[in-house]
């Protein structure tokens, strides 16, 4: 059964202290890792796909990475607005084309 | 662009009452999906279609009915509503799920209440 574990549950931060929020995964081959950011009342946004060990994704002050079991998001130098909560997910190779595994996800505070 | 719309934005229901869950997108994306999201719980795939015409079960689908008769829309069906079902439910759409599967685009939910 795959497996997405998100830490930590939550994390506050002062703005511009950086800081890595981590996906841990467990999947039977991996097709691709998805990183999502949801404000609260809203659905998810799409921020990033990964799709093999090694690679990585930069947007504004966000970064992923992938390793063959984990993701990392770092946030470097983050601003209040970027408070919100990261999700994760993992699609496999085998099984329904379609499902993704979502983990709980991680609500990041930040403070001016 | 709109994007994908979900209507209406709350809900309550009393137990054992039915109602629909309406989901539109305007993106001509083949695939589109139902989440449900509940506190301390990862989103869980209720039902998804990847076409007209077509569609299947995810991890939940006990209780919940869909139908795909267009492309642009693909409504959820609550059959007897049970408080089991108080969640947050999320549309989703993207491009075609084959080979390399596409984001997911995310309504901003319905927020549903069974007392």
């Amino acid at each position: 059964e795959d497996q997405v574990t998100q830490s930590p549950e939550a994390l506050r931060l002062q703005e511009g202290e950086s800081s890595s929020l981590n996906c841990s995964y467990t999947v039977s081959g991996l097709r691709g890792l998805f990183w999502y950011r949801q404000d609260p009342g809203k659905g998810p946004e799409f921020l990033f796909t990964l799709y093999s060990a090694g690679e990585e994704k930069e947007k504004e002050r966000l970064k992923a990475t992938l390793t063959k079991k984990e993701s990392f998001l770092h946030i470097t130098a983050p601003k209040p607005e970027d408070s919100a909560t990261y999700l994760c997910a993992v699609q496999a190779l085998t099984g329904a084309n379609s499902k993704l595994t979502f983990g709980k996800g991680i609500t990041l505070s930040v403070r001016p | 662009n709109a994007g994908v719309t979900q209507t209406p934005k709350f809900q309550v229901l009393k137990t054992g009452q039915s109602m629909t869950l309406q989901c539109a997108q305007d993106m001509n994306h083949e695939y589109m999906s139902w989440y449900r999201q509940d506190p301390g719980m990862g989103l869980r795939l209720i039902h998804y279609s990847v076409g007209a015409g077509i569609t299947d079960q995810g991890e939940v689908p006990n209780g919940y009915n869909v139908s795909r008769s267009t492309t642009e829309d693909f409504p959820l069906r609550l059959l007897s509503a049970a408080p089991s079902q108080t969640s947050v439910y999320f549309c989703a759409s993207s491009l075609a799920g084959t080979g390399r599967f596409s984001p997911l685009h995310f309504g901003n939910g319905t927020r549903l209440t069974v007392t």
